[in-house]
């Protein structure tokens, strides 16, 4: 079975502040996705990363891919009451196209 | 983009009741949808793989006689709890997958409490 283990589960920030959130396996995925969850909203999709050693950044956030496709990570700079959610990293197994979710980071950004 | 849409987005149930949940994919062709649940401030669990004419895959511990999955064509998938009881009070969710590219898009969910 496929594990994801987040970290931190919880995280209370000062807005400004910078923060990352861990996402680690002991597989291999194809895929790695990060999404972000509103209460009583499905997540939506941040970015996928594919390749390993892959960075992708989207505005204030950086997503990196671990070189051997187990891990990634998500770093926020300059937090924003905004960024405010539910954080999940989700992992592709090779050739399932089945989506894994990680145990989430809930993240709560004080102004 | 594309666009899956869930309904009902809330239900509330008498225990022993049944309750049929929708995922539509509304401009694309879906071949694959997941179904999803979510229990208060936990992440999503992968319940089951729906494919689009033939049976669903559940995944270890899902009952697949109580949650009972129709995706009969490439845009509807159907999930159906089953004399639902309180424990299966939940919040689900369904995702598709494109025929076109390998991006998941996720419905809106469906909160459903079993009183």
């Amino acid at each position: 079975t496929q594990l994801l283990e987040q970290s931190p589960q919880f995280l209370s920030i000062q807005e400004g502040e910078n923060l990352t959130v861990y996402c680690n396996s002991s597989s291999v995925f194809s895929s790695l996705q990060w999404y972000r969850q509103e209460p009583g909203e499905g997540p939506v999709l941040l970015v996928t990363v594919v390749t390993g050693g892959e960075v992708k950044k989207l505005k204030r956030l950086t997503f990196q891919f671990g070189d051997a496709r187990k891990d990634s990570s998500l770093h926020i700079t300059a937090a924003q009451p905004g960024d405010t959610g539910l954080y999940l990293c989700a992992g592709e197994g090779s050739g399932t196209y089945k989506y894994i979710f990680g145990t989430g980071t809930r993240l709560k950004v004080l102004a | 983009g594309a666009v899956v849409s869930q309904h009902p987005s809330w239900v509330i149930c008498k225990s022993g009741t049944s309750v049929k949940i929708e995922c539509r994919s509304l401009d694309f062709q879906a071949t694959t949808m997941f179904w999803y649940r979510q229990f208060p401030k936990q992440s999503l669990m992968l319940m089951a793989t729906s494919n689009e004419g033939s049976k669903a895959t559940y995944e270890q511990g899902v009952e697949k006689d109580k949650f009972l999955i129709n995706h009969a064509s490439l845009t509807l998938s159907t999930l159906t709890v089953t004399s639902a009881h309180p424990e299966d009070s939940s919040f689900y969710i369904c995702s598709a997958k494109g025929t076109v590219n390998e991006k998941l898009f996720f419905g809106s969910g469906t909160q459903l409490s079993v009183l």
